[in-house]
């Protein structure tokens, strides 16, 4: 079974300037979710799609950050304009929902270097 | 609301000591608990859950943690520490109101445990 993907690995990019990650859950799984782990820190949940809707995204900010999930697979997140303090690792993960144990898989995630 | 404390931020032991990664959690439902390990520049990978089944878990690569619900902790132990051990460690909290999970993981800060020869 192939795992979570999210391309690129890698961004450096100046304040101000706009950029977006990609991730493909594991097939089959209908809940998709984007975490942002500062250094040092555990992961945040930023956003939870239920395939293509969007179930929590409370932590999401919104004047920056946003994200989707079209045709309820793929989802892209996008950060413009990016800050300092958006430096981090953007995690992708997914699930099957309804599951009460509720086991997420994890992507190797993409981090992010602002200048 | 959830939450998740781990005691230690950094961890250092022996090769072929045991191993004990301290965590308590709060939480308003009836909780999942689980330990993530994260190898650098590696994804984040579940060692083990609890989910009201047993209260002893086991997991991959020889780790456990006990669920004792009256002292609120899930700590993760291991009886004797391997170098490929050396990583860092998530505790993680997902609550289930009503019996289905609502999927929301809440994270520990981590702990960095070091392996020493």
């Amino acid at each position: 079974e192939a795992g979570v993907a999210q391309s690129p690995r890698y961004k450096i990019i100046e304040k101000r300037q706009s950029v977006a990650f990609w991730c493909n859950p594991i097939s089959g799984h209908a809940t998709l979710y984007w975490y942002q782990q500062i250094l040092g820190q555990g992961p945040k949940l930023l956003i939870q799609f239920q395939n293509n809707g969007v179930v929590d995204d409370s932590q999401l900010p919104k004047d920056r950050f946003s994200a989707e999930r079209l045709k309820g697979v793929d989802s892209t997140l996008k950060i413009q304009p990016a800050k300092l303090e958006d430096s981090a690792v953007y995690l992708c993960a997914s699930s099957h929902w309804g599951e009460r144990d509720n086991e997420q898989f994890f992507g190797p995630g993409t981090r992010l270097t602002v200048l | 609301a959830q939450s998740v404390t781990q005691l230690d931020s950094h961890v250092s032991v022996s090769e072929g000591t045991p191993v004990l990664l301290r965590c308590n959690y709060s939480s308003s439902y009836s909780p999942s608990l689980f330990w993530y390990v994260q190898h650098p520049n590696k994804g984040l990978q579940l060692l083990l859950k609890y989910t009201s089944a047993a209260t002893l878990v086991k997991g991959i690569n020889g780790f456990e943690a006990e669920f004792k619900k009256s002292e609120t902790s899930f700590h993760l132990t291991k009886p004797s520490a391997h170098m490929s051990d050396a990583a860092e460690y998530f505790c993680v909290v997902s609550e289930n109101a009503g019996g289905t999970s609502y999927g929301k993981l809440t994270f520990g800060q981590g702990t960095i445990l070091t392996v020493h020869p």
